[in-house]
This record gives structure tokens, C-alpha cells and sequence, in this order.
């Protein structure tokens, strides 16, 4: 099992540009999430999907938009790239609830 | 307001020294605390939770509801628990986590 994948791992944007990163999850958990984690600032909820066909905001969901497209795959999409998006992106999924959560390895993405 | 602190962003012990990490939590309700951590180049892992009541690479953790503290402990300090921890609160009946801001552990020679 691959557990949580992310593409692509590195990425660079100009400012207006859009993107979307994808994520994928074969452990038939119910619950996916994205976060971005910048220095001195830990890991902040972007969005997440409790279920298949449900999406919610998080802490920080200003300039991004996302697609639970089904239950294996998530994908975070940023329309207008700014500079203050600059950041490690990380996707995890859960069996929902409380349970544990299980990470990706990350997407660097700077916008100059 | 719900909130995980950690205060300390860096921690340097020397091998074989005590470790104590910090996490204070402010939730109204009956939480689940939870360690990540992040070894370096590695994804983000759970180390432990609190209501396992396990010890992981030798690192426990106890609830203190009357502190709201889950400090993470390990009484002597390995080169290789050098990485990036993170304190994790989930509240019941939330499928969101709240994470605290990080502290970074080295362990020198």
C-alpha cells in the first residue's frame, strides 16, 4: 500500500497563476484533509472532507477551493496564486472522527 | 477558543538527558490529545495518544485535565529523536484536528 500520495512534490508559481494539487489515499478512510505548515506557525487546516461528497472550511481557507472527487482522492486548488501561499502543503486522511491521521509527504510550493 | 500551545519552538538536550516537550491545550470539553512528529525527510507520523496509554521509542505522555497540559516526556534523550514534534487536539464529535506550532527537538552528542 502506498498509503496518502501528493502531486507534484515541488512547485513553483507565478503570482496570478492557478494549480491544483492532487492527492490520493488507499486505505478506504473516509476522511481527507489539507494543511499548510509554515515556520513558527505548525500545521493549519486548509479544508477537509469528513465523508465522500462533503467538504468543509478549515482555519485558513481564504484563496483555495477543493474537490472530494471521490473517497480515494482530494484534490486543494489555488485559482490566483499569491505570495503569502508560499508553503508546505500536506495532505492526510483518517479513518474519520478521532482516529488517527495518516500523512503525505508534502507539496513545496512558492509563489513569486 | 480552542488552542494548542507549545512554547518552546527549539529544544536542545544532550544525549541522554531528560526530555520534556511542552503542550498546554485550551478546549471546552473532553478532548483527545495526540504527538506527530516529523522525522527529518519523513511524513509526519502519530508517535502516540493519551488514550492509549502506550510508551512509544520510550516517550509517554499524561493527560493533565486540571493543567490542560499533555507534556511529552522520555527520560533519556536519544541522537535520534532529533525532528519536529507536534502536539494535536481533537474534540469529540469534530473530525478536525488543532495542532500546536511545533518544537523542534535536537539531541547533540
Amino acid at each position: 500500500n502506498a498509503g496518502v500520495t501528493q502531486t507534484p512534490k515541488f512547485q513553483v508559481l507565478k503570482t496570478g497563476q492557478s494549480m491544483t494539487l492532487q492527492c490520493a489515499q488507499d486505505m478506504n478512510h473516509n476522511s481527507m484533509y489539507w494543511y499548510r505548515q509554515d515556520p513558527g506557525m505548525g500545521l493549519r487546516l486548509i479544508y477537509y472532507s469528513a465523508s465522500e461528497g462533503t467538504t468543509d472550511k478549515g482555519e485558513v481557507p481564504n484563496g483555495y477551493n477543493v474537490s472530494r472527487l471521490n473517497k480515494r482522492e482530494f484534490s486543494l486548488r489555488l485559482e490566483s496564486a499569491a505570495p503569502s501561499q508560499t508553503s508546505v502543503y500536506f495532505c492526510a486522511s483518517s479513518g474519520g472522527g478521532r482516529d488517527e491521521q495518516y500523512f503525505g509527504p508534502g507539496t513545496r510550493l512558492t509563489v513569486t | 477558543a480552542q488552542r494548542v500551545t507549545q512554547p518552546e519552538k527549539l529544544l536542545s538536550v544532550f544525549k541522554g538527558a531528560p526530555v520534556e516537550l511542552k503542550c498546554n491545550y485550551s478546549y471546552s470539553g473532553s478532548p483527545e490529545l495526540f504527538w506527530y512528529v516529523q522525522y527529518s525527510r519523513q511524513r509526519l507520523q502519530l508517535l502516540l495518544r493519551h488514550i492509549s496509554r502506550e510508551s512509544i521509542k520510550g516517550f509517554t505522555a499524561d493527560l493533565n485535565k486540571g493543567e490542560t497540559s499533555f507534556h511529552l516526556k522520555k527520560p533519556f534523550a536519544q541522537e535520534e529523536d532529533s525532528a519536529m514534534y507536534y502536539c494535536a487536539l481533537s474534540g469529540r464529535g469534530t473530525y478536525k484536528y488543532i495542532f500546536g506550532t511545533g518544537t523542534r527537538l535536537k539531541v547533540l552528542a
